[in-house]
């Protein structure tokens, strides 16, 4: 069946710009996070909903970061006045329960800030 | 958040048993272990959890201690396409993984 999609795979902005990221969860789950990944690191914890509403949104780093989830299913992390520190990859995953739940994650987005 | 400490990088020969520790000594009563992988340039992939008991499953053999403060994950036979980054985390439901930095493991032909 078809995983968490992500999309665009690859981003190039400039310092300054607005940037959107779309995440297509695994269909019927119910959580889903957010997660960004700097140059060998292990992700960072973003943002989690669990269906439409942000259930913990203590990892977004400032306010220029939003995430909405208006239907329960797809997802876009909207990042604001970019910049060159956001350069990371961005993940997506989505779980069909929160406790002690697996996590299916995307293939991420490389976003480069310039 | 409870947190986990684990070697930075190990190596393998390829077709041996490898065995990955995990420290975990702020271990609360209910988070359960969690292990993922991340293949250079792919999403983490789920390997196993548990809570209390030793786990099993098709890819993997996950072994906690008796107290809890510390667990094992176990590779049985060790393949080239086993080489990947290793997270053990602690997840106590709802909210989030911690990763921190995770093994590398390199598995040598």
């Amino acid at each position: 069946g078809a995983g968490v999609s992500q999309t665009p795979s690859n981003k190039v902005t400039e310092k300054g710009k607005y940037v959107e990221l779309r995440c297509d969860p695994i269909s019927g789950h119910t959580a889903l996070y957010w997660y960004r990944q700097s140059l060998g690191q292990g992700p960072e914890f973003l943002i989690y909903f669990q269906g439409t509403g942000a259930a913990d949104d203590s990892g977004l780093p400032n306010d220029r970061f939003f995430a909405v989830r208006p239907e329960g299913s797809v997802s876009t992390l909207k990042i604001q006045r970019t910049e060159r520190g956001d350069s990371a990859v961005y993940l997506c995953a989505s779980s069909p329960w929160g406790a002690s739940g697996e996590q299916f994650f995307g293939p991420g987005t490389r976003l480069t800030v310039l | 958040d409870a947190k986990t400490t684990q070697p930075n990088s190990m190596e393998s020969n390829e077709e041996e048993p490898v065995h990955l520790p995990c420290n975990h000594s702020t271990i609360s009563g209910t988070d359960y272990i969690h292990w993922y992988r991340q293949l250079p340039s792919q999403g983490p992939e789920y390997v196993i959890h548990g809570l209390t008991s030793n786990v099993n499953n098709r890819m993997a053999s996950l072994a906690i201690a008796e107290d809890r403060k510390s667990s094992t994950l176990i590779l049985h036979r060790a393949t080239l396409r086993d080489a990947a980054v290793y997270y053990c985390i602690l997840f106590e439901g709802g909210n989030q993984f911690y990763f921190g930095t995770g093994t590398s493991l390199t598995v040598i032909p």
